[in-house]
């Protein structure tokens, strides 16, 4: 069974840090580019990061860039969401989400990120 | 970026009626394009990939066309679980682009 668990959501303060967490199981992870997906509370979804099957190449939203550092584990199965300098727009659910030739096959549950004083 | 234009961003409709969500790019993306469906409180469920493959266990009621700049996703027949919020997503290029959403619920 294909699973994608997100951990490391939490309340933080503006300009903060946090670092999410996403282990894979269940499938071929080294073969998947993985992204990561956020939606703020009552709004739509935005794609935030991608990270290629080996890790040697990184993209990101304009909202997000210079600020969040994707990477990847291939040891691990996992794939990690650093986010510096957080903002109260930042507040979302972050989703980890399988991408590649088809991008969102998998879902993970999704992890709460608060940024409020 | 590439821009995704989705409409109608909210849509009543009836149970058996067909229902017809619209994409537009802002520069062609092939068929590139997924739609999700997602239900409050859950991660999103894909639908349609390659802009007219049928996610295998979606019903056949759901389709998608296109190609290009336009898409389309359509329910035949609207059944009673099909209300909730439809995205469609470009991945022609990144950064990834989401559409607005589409919120359809009972009229």
């Amino acid at each position: 069974e294909v699973q994608l668990l997100e951990s490391g959501g939490d309340l933080i303060q503006p300009g903060g840090s946090l670092r999410v967490s996403c282990a894979a199981s269940g499938f071929s992870f080294l073969v998947y580019a993985m992204s990561w997906v956020r939606q703020a509370p009552g709004r739509g979804l935005e794609w935030v990061s991608l990270i290629s099957n080996s890790g040697d190449r990184v993209y990101y939203a304009d909202s997000v860039k210079g600020r969040f550092i994707m990477s990847r584990d291939n040891s691990k199965n996992m794939v990690f969401l650093q986010m510096n300098s957080l903002r109260a727009e930042d507040t979302a659910v972050y989703y980890c989400v399988s991408d590649g030739l088809h991008p969102g096959t998998n879902w993970g549950q999704g992890t709460l990120v608060t940024v409020s004083s | 970026d590439i821009q995704m234009t989705q409409s109608p961003s909210s849509l009543s409709a009836s149970i058996g009626d067909r229902v017809t969500i619209t994409c537009r790019a802002s520069q062609g993306i092939r068929n590139d394009l997924a739609w999700f469906q997602q239900k409050p409180g859950n991660a999103p469920k894909r639908l349609i990939y390659a802009a007219s493959t049928l996610q295998s266990g979606v019903p056949s009621r759901f389709s998608g066309s296109g190609s290009g700049t336009e898409f389309t996703l359509t329910i035949s027949s609207l059944q009673p679980e099909d209300f909730a919020t439809y995205y469609c997503l470009q991945h022609h290029r990144s950064p990834r682009t989401f559409g607005q959403g589409t919120k359809l619920d009972m009229k």
